[in-house]
């Protein structure tokens, strides 16, 4: 059976204190690993596209990776806008995403 | 532009009622989408349209009828819903080619008294 679990539920990190989240997934036949972002109320918004073990990503503050088992994402030096809830999600056969129940992650000033 | 808008942003409907979403997007996209999103619980799967064809039907209740007039535009035709009904609708979209990033639209927050 296809999982997708995130860790922690929750996190609360002072602003610029760097951290990771990460996103462990059982599938059958990875196609490929997808990081969104939510605000409260709103779509996800995406952030990252992942399709095999060893490939990193960037962009401003976030940093994903991914291996055969997990993926992370990095914060450094987190900002008060970075709070949100951060979303994994693996593609499970074409077009059919499932995800994570999430990060919920507060940046305090 | 990667834009998907919906239609409207909130709506309060009787089990009663009969009610429709609407989802558009003008980026060339051939792949449309709606989720079902519970509060503090991440978005579900209902349908996939690929080629305004359905391809994907999550078992979904037939109170909850999608069409796809044209490759811009995806309805969710509500009907005779139930309150534990009520969430956010979520229309994403994308190309068809392999693994392609889904773009996600505001969603629209249902309420089903």
């Amino acid at each position: 059976e296809d999982q997708v679990t995130q860790s922690p539920e929750a996190l609360r990190l002072q602003e610029g204190e760097s951290s990771s989240l990460n996103c462990s997934y059982t599938v059958s036949g990875l196609r490929g690993l997808f990081w969104y972002r939510q605000d409260p109320g709103k779509g996800p918004e995406f952030l990252f596209t992942l399709y095999s073990a060893g490939e990193e990503k960037e962009k401003e503050r976030l940093k994903a990776t991914l291996t055969k088992k997990e993926s992370f994402l990095h914060i450094t030096a987190p900002k008060p806008e970075d709070s949100a809830t951060y979303l994994c999600a693996v593609e499970r056969g074409a077009n059919n995403l499932f995800f994570g129940t999430g990060t919920r992650l507060t940046v305090i000033p | 532009d990667t834009e998907v808008t919906q239609t409207p942003k909130h709506l309060v409907m009787g089990m009663t009622n009969k009610k429709s979403l609407k989802c558009e997007q003008h980026m060339g996209h051939r792949a449309m989408y709606w989720y079902k999103q519970k509060a503090k619980k991440p978005p579900e799967l209902m349908f996939v349209y690929s080629y305004e064809k359905l391809s994907i039907n999550e078992s979904v209740p037939s109170r909850f009828s999608p069409e796809c007039p044209n490759s811009s535009l995806l309805n969710l035709h509500l009907h005779a819903l139930q309150p534990e009904d009520s969430a956010l609708y979520l229309c994403a979209s994308s190309y068809y080619s392999g693994t392609d990033t889904q773009y996600f639209g505001p969603g629209t927050r249902l309420t089903v008294l």
